[in-house]
């Protein structure tokens, strides 16, 4: 499969449940993010990954932790998470120099009861 | 801090007639606006975008305009056809950086 892929589609867990999402790109892209879409509201942005190495932390709580083992694969690890933080995680990837166009992946849709 | 406001938050058309969304940014640095187009169910895919240095662009039935100097960019929509209807962001970021700034989004309904 060509672009970015994101799995699970969905996810429902408690609030004590840890969890992890993950990201992949086919396309030789060299940044990756996380993003955070709520009903309403502006996509957020969380991490971003250049060259494998974290170059933006938005003030995310720690309950978020982002693991980037090479310029393919992202993932978001997500423990003691609160209801609040029910959205739609998306990844998207684009070339590392110069934050331009972004290739999304089809999100994850996350339920926290 | 950086933001981008979007107006307005939901649009209904009659097919055929045109539609127009505004941006407006508060970071003078930006030189990149993208526009992205996300259906129901469905990943934001980007459907145009301008640079600073360019004050229009057309892409068959849609069209970003840019004033630098006010700080404001929209998208125009001629023609507008049922699978038109989709939430539209508009953005804004600086070349080098890794920050976008999108907007909260417009929900655009095309009537039949």
């Amino acid at each position: 499969e060509t672009g970015v892929t994101q799995t699970p589609r969905h996810l429902v867990m408690g609030m004590t449940n840890k969890k992890s999402l993950k990201c992949e790109q086919h396309l030789g892209h060299n940044a990756m993010y996380w993003y955070k879409q709520s009903a309403k509201k502006p996509l957020e942005l969380m991490f971003v990954y250049s060259l494998e190495e974290r170059v933006e932390n938005n003030s995310v709580p720690s309950r978020f932790s982002p693991e980037c083992p090479n310029s393919s694969h992202l993932f978001l690890h997500l423990h003691t998470l609160q209801p609040e933080d029910s959205a739609l995680y998306l990844c998207a990837s684009s070339q590392a120099r110069g934050h331009e166009k972004l290739f999304f992946g089809s999100g994850t849709q996350l339920s926290v009861l | 801090g950086e933001n981008v406001e979007q107006h307005p938050s939901t649009l209904s058309v009659q097919e055929g007639d045109s539609a127009v969304i505004k941006c407006t940014y508060s970071d003078s640095a930006s030189n990149y606006f993208p526009w992205y187009k996300q259906e129901l169910g469905k990943r934001p895919q980007l459907i145009i975008d301008i640079r600073s240095n360019v004050g229009e662009k057309k892409d068959q039935r849609i069209a970003v305009t840019l004033n630098k100097t006010a700080k404001h960019f929209s998208l125009h929509i001629t023609e507008t056809q049922p699978e038109d209807s989709a939430v539209y962001f508009c953005a804004a970021s600086t070349t080098g950086g890794f920050k976008t700034i999108f907007g909260a989004g417009t929900r655009l309904f095309v009537k039949a």
